[in-house]
C-alpha cells in the first residue's frame, strides 16, 4: 500500500514553454502532498505543500506563478512549471502523506520527473 | 525553522563493515526522525525511522539511535553490502514538514 506515481517520468522541453507534472497516489488518499526539487548530488528542496480543495502553500524564494500547483482531488496533484527555461532543468518529486493510515507524518515519494529545458 | 546538519557527505567502506551517519537537528520541538534511501535516478525510499519517545530501533541490519538532549540522531547499518550503496537522507519533522540533511554517499567495496 502506499504507492505514489508520476507522469512523466523524464520530459524535454523547450525554453519558453510549460510542463505539467502529475503525481498521484493510486491506492490511497493523500490530503497532503509535497513537491520538491532535486538537483544532482543535492538534497530535496521543499517547494510547496498542497491540501486537497486549497491553495498551496509555498517555501520562501519559491515563485507561485512561476510552479503552479494544483490539488484537484485527494488522489491527485499537478505541478506546472510555466515559461520554462534551461535553470529549471532539475529532477522533481512529489510526495504525499496518508491521513487514514498511521503514521500519518509519513511521507510516500513518487519516482521523481527528469525535465530538461533546452 | 528547523535545521538539520548531516555527516559525511561520503562515506566509503568495504564490504562486511559498519557504516554510520550522524544527523543533529535544531528544533527541540521535533520529534519524528525518518531515514531515506535514494539510488540514482530513483525515488527516496524510507527505511527506517523513530520518533522522540524511543532511544534506538532496531530492523536486521540497520539501527537508528536518539538523543534528545544532545538533539542528534545517527544511523548504523551493519554487515554492509555493495547494494547498500546509494544517497541516505536523514530528516527531522516537528508537524509534517520534514528538513532534511543534504545526504550522505555510501559506497560500499565488494
Amino acid at each position: 500500500g502506499a504507492v505514489v506515481s508520476q507522469h512523466p517520468s523524464w520530459v524535454i522541453c523547450k525554453s519558453g514553454t510549460s510542463v505539467k507534472i502529475e503525481c498521484r497516489s493510486l491506492d490511497f488518499q493523500a490530503t497532503t502532498m509535497f513537491w520538491y526539487r532535486q538537483f544532482p548530488k543535492q538534497s530535496l528542496m521543499l517547494m510547496a505543500t498542497s491540501n486537497e480543495g486549497s491553495k498551496a502553500t509555498y517555501e520562501q524564494g519559491v515563485e507561485k506563478d512561476k510552479f503552479l500547483i494544483n490539488h484537484a482531488s485527494l488522489t491527485l496533484s499537478t505541478l506546472t512549471v510555466t515559461s520554462a527555461h534551461p535553470e529549471d532543468s532539475s529532477f522533481y518529486i512529489c510526495s504525499a502523506t496518508n491521513a487514514g493510515m498511521a503514521p500519518t507524518d509519513t511521507q510516500y515519494f513518487g519516482p521523481g520527473t527528469r525535465l530538461t529545458v533546452l | 525553522g528547523e535545521n538539520v546538519e548531516q555527516h559525511p557527505s561520503t562515506l566509503s567502506v568495504q564490504e562486511g563493515d559498519s557504516a554510520v551517519i550522524k544527523c543533529t537537528y535544531s528544533d527541540s520541538a521535533s520529534n519524528y526522525f525518518p531515514w531515506y534511501k535514494q539510488e540514482l535516478g530513483k525515488r527516496p525510499q524510507l527505511i527506517i525511522d523513530i520518533r522522540s519517545n524511543v532511544g534506538e530501533k532496531k530492523d536486521q541490519r540497520i539501527a537508528v539511535t536518539l538523543n534528545k538532549t544532545a538533539k542528534h540522531f545517527s544511523l548504523h547499518i551493519t554487515e554492509t553490502q555493495p547494494e547498500d550503496s546509494a544517497v541516505y537522507f536523514c530528516a527531522a519533522l516537528a508537524g509534517y514538514i520534514p528538513t532534511f540533511g543534504r545526504g550522505t554517499s555510501l559506497i560500499v567495496h565488494p
